[in-house]
């Protein structure tokens, strides 16, 4: 199946400093890619969509200006987390769907784990 | 996209079919149902999908029934590596509603 890498697999930063985690389509070209977030025990949560050369989409309270998003070409979107917390400590996973196609792939997710 | 119910987990025995079941009673005629599965720490994964007749591929089996209000994910000689979180979804397969909204899951435990 297709490929979706993230980068980097988990980080630890000190609280108020900014993490920027990159997910790229690796054999197929995202016009739309999906963000997600997923605590401990619980089910993926999507945050976001991401439109290649667009805004991009928030869900019902995910703040945008706490989570940049930026999906400057058809192989790269990024999820920057500003003035990280330790409640922001969570797996943060990207999903791409190859352009006319159906089924989403997903990345192998982040870890950021905020002190 | 319409809601799904699945039992939370079950346990199955290695080398025997594994069975997982998923309520989709309010599908609409254009929503697909999507299997994924999850293991720990890792993304999920795609299964197969199916709209109306039963899919075969090389991981699993996906049985809809007529009225398309359920279907059956059916894993056909369960392996230890099989043990993860399954998620059953149904959307619409176009352009604009794409995203995929995801449940409780059922947490599969294979068992040697």
């Amino acid at each position: 199946g297709a490929v979706v890498s993230q980068h980097p697999s988990w980080v630890i930063c000190k609280s108020g400093t900014s993490v920027k985690i990159e997910c790229r389509s690796l054999d197929f070209q995202a016009t739309t890619m999906f963000w997600y977030r997923q605590f401990p025990k619980q089910s993926l949560m999507l945050m976001a969509t991401s439109n290649e050369g667009s805004k991009a989409t928030y869900e019902q309270g995910v703040e945008k200006d706490k989570f940049l998003i930026n999906h400057a070409s058809l192989t790269l979107s990024t999820l920057t987390v500003t003035s990280a917390h330790p409640e922001d400590s969570s797996f943060y996973i990207c999903s791409a769907r190859i352009r006319g196609a159906g089924e989403l792939f997903f990345g192998e997710g982040s870890r950021l784990t905020v002190l | 996209d319409a809601k799904t119910t699945q039992p939370p987990s079950m346990d199955c025995a290695e080398g025997r079919a594994a069975n997982l079941p998923c309520n989709h009673s309010t599908i609409s005629g254009n929503e697909y149902v999507y299997w994924y599965r999850q293991i720990h720490s890792q993304g999920p994964q795609y299964i197969i999908h199916g709209l109306k007749n039963n899919e075969t591929n090389e991981m699993a089996s996906l049985i809809i029934t007529e009225d398309r209000k359920s279907s059956t994910l059916i894993l056909p000689h369960a392996t230890l590596r099989d043990t993860a979180v399954y998620y059953c979804i149904v959307r619409v397969a176009t352009a604009a509603g794409n995203k995929l909204t995801f449940g409780g899951g059922t947490r599969v435990l294979v068992k040697p």
